[in-house]
């Protein structure tokens, strides 16, 4: 079992480019959250996601960021439009359903200039 | 909304002596409580996790209490070592479902073990 598989694992992008971070679970596991983490801080839940659909997606800003977990494929968080403070680790976690034990993968590091 | 404060935010032991990290929770409705430790540069890893049907766990070195009527859980890590310095983060489910990974997390603590 390879885990929570996030990639690219670096990224770097200039303000008013697009960030695409994928993110595929464990296998087995059928939900998908996606959590940011701010320099120095804890993590923030963003979005919650099963195949074709988002469950909650309380924790993602109104604007510029969205979400999509397709029938086939990895888990996809998208940034448009990218600004400064967009720059923090992104982490992808899955957990099996019914059940609240989360798994991380590595993270996502976005710079942005 | 739901909030989880940790303290302390650093903490520096001796190679040997224990380590507690504290965490208060605000949502009533939470009723599973995660540790996570976090090595520079990698994902956080479940170390411990409690729910609120017991008030006391222990894996090896690692234990943690709950005390659900003050919303107040804590982890207590016994002779420590060097390897244990990470960041560790508490974190408390969302409205307390069941099944569901939507989790607050706490600010951080970043434990050294000097040798």
């Amino acid at each position: 079992n390879a885990g929570v598989m996030q990639n690219p694992r670096h990224l770097v992008r200039r303000r008013g480019q697009e960030a695409r971070l994928r993110c595929s679970p464990m296998k087995g596991h059928s939900h998908v959250y996606w959590y940011r983490q701010l320099p120095e801080e804890g993590l923030k839940f963003m979005v919650y996601l099963q195949k074709e659909n988002i469950i909650d997606e309380s924790g993602m800003p109104k604007e510029r960021f969205s979400a999509e977990f397709p029938k086939e494929g990895p888990s996809i968080l998208r940034i448009q439009q990218v600004v400064r403070g967009d720059s923090a680790a992104y982490f992808c976690a899955s957990n099996p359903p019914g059940a609240n034990v989360l798994t991380f993968g590595a993270g996502s590091r976005l710079t942005v200039l | 909304g739901e909030n989880v404060e940790q303290h302390p935010s650093t903490l520096s032991v001796q190679e040997g002596d224990s380590a507690v990290i504290k965490c208060t929770y605000s949502d009533s409705a939470s009723n599973y409580f995660p540790w996570y430790k976090q090595e520079l540069g990698k994902g956080p890893q479940l170390i411990i996790d409690i729910r609120s049907n017991v008030g006391e766990k222990k894996d090896q070195r690692i234990a943690v209490t709950l005390n659900k009527t003050a919303k107040h859980f804590s982890l207590h890590i016994t002779e420590t070592q060097p390897e244990d310095s990470a960041v560790y983060f508490c974190a408390a489910n969302v409205g307390g479902s069941s099944n569901t990974g939507k989790l607050i997390f706490g600010q951080g603590t970043t434990l050294q073990v000097k040798p």
